[in-house]
């Protein structure tokens, strides 16, 4: 079973609308960590957010925010304000327990139209 | 300027040559891994260590091998490549939070 799924291979937006990119995942574990990362034409990975599993509050970082619905076990990524530097690819991925490895989803490629 | 370097950042080689991909970090990390990503697969884990001397296997470690006898080095081992390796494979570093962090990548390609 997918262990983390972008259920949207791509999506299109305008600039400055906010854009919701979906991840839901799958764990037994009680301590996990959720993040994201986006990933340009360039090819580097940049971390965006992280969100504990005990975390009570939303974790946000500038105009990212994660809104994660634990009961759902998912933790969509909220971009507000989008601008065309924002066109990427983005990935979920999760830490599960005293796991050394980041599991990742297949990613959503977000491209933001002028 | 905390981070992840690895040299080189594109390679074309030929089966059966081996190669080393570099791999260092400035953090005084414990953690490192090596992941490779390709289409329709996402980034899966090859290697990880958790400190000097502790490396263990991740989710495809078939054809590679590491080391880790510095802190700072985590070197990525192809003693014979093979087309299937061409990939592009990212280090990453962590400490005992939880912020990860990659390297610039390394496109691979075996001919």
């Amino acid at each position: 079973a997918q262990k983390i799924t972008q259920t949207q291979p791509g999506m299109f937006v305008q600039e400055k609308e906010a854009v919701t990119l979906d991840c839901t995942y799958d764990t037994s574990d009680q301590s996990y960590g959720l993040f994201w990362y986006k990933q340009p034409s360039s090819g580097e990975m940049i971390f965006l957010i992280y969100q504990g599993s005990y975390d009570e509050q939303n974790a946000t970082e500038g105009r990212y925010s994660l809104n994660f619905q634990k009961a759902r076990k998912s933790a969509n990524l909220v971009i507000s304000a989008s601008q065309l530097g924002d066109s990427a690819m983005y990935f979920c991925a999760m830490r599960e327990g005293r796991a050394q490895k980041l599991v990742f989803g297949q990613g959503t490629r977000l491209t933001i139209n002028p | 300027e905390a981070q992840v370097t690895q040299n080189p950042r594109y390679l074309i080689t030929v089966t059966g040559k081996k190669l080393t991909v570099t791999c260092s970090q400035n953090m005084n990390h414990e953690y490192m891994s090596w992941y490779r990503q390709d289409p329709g697969l996402g980034l899966r884990q090859i290697y990880y260590s958790m400190n000097v001397e502790v490396t263990d296997k991740g989710d495809v470690p078939e054809g590679y091998k590491v080391s880790r006898k510095e802190k700072r080095n985590f070197p990525l081992i192809l003693e014979s490549p093979s087309p299937n390796q061409t990939s592009l494979y990212f280090c990453a570093s962590r400490d005992r939070l939880n912020e990860q962090f990659f390297g610039p990548g390394t496109r691979l390609t075996v001919l």
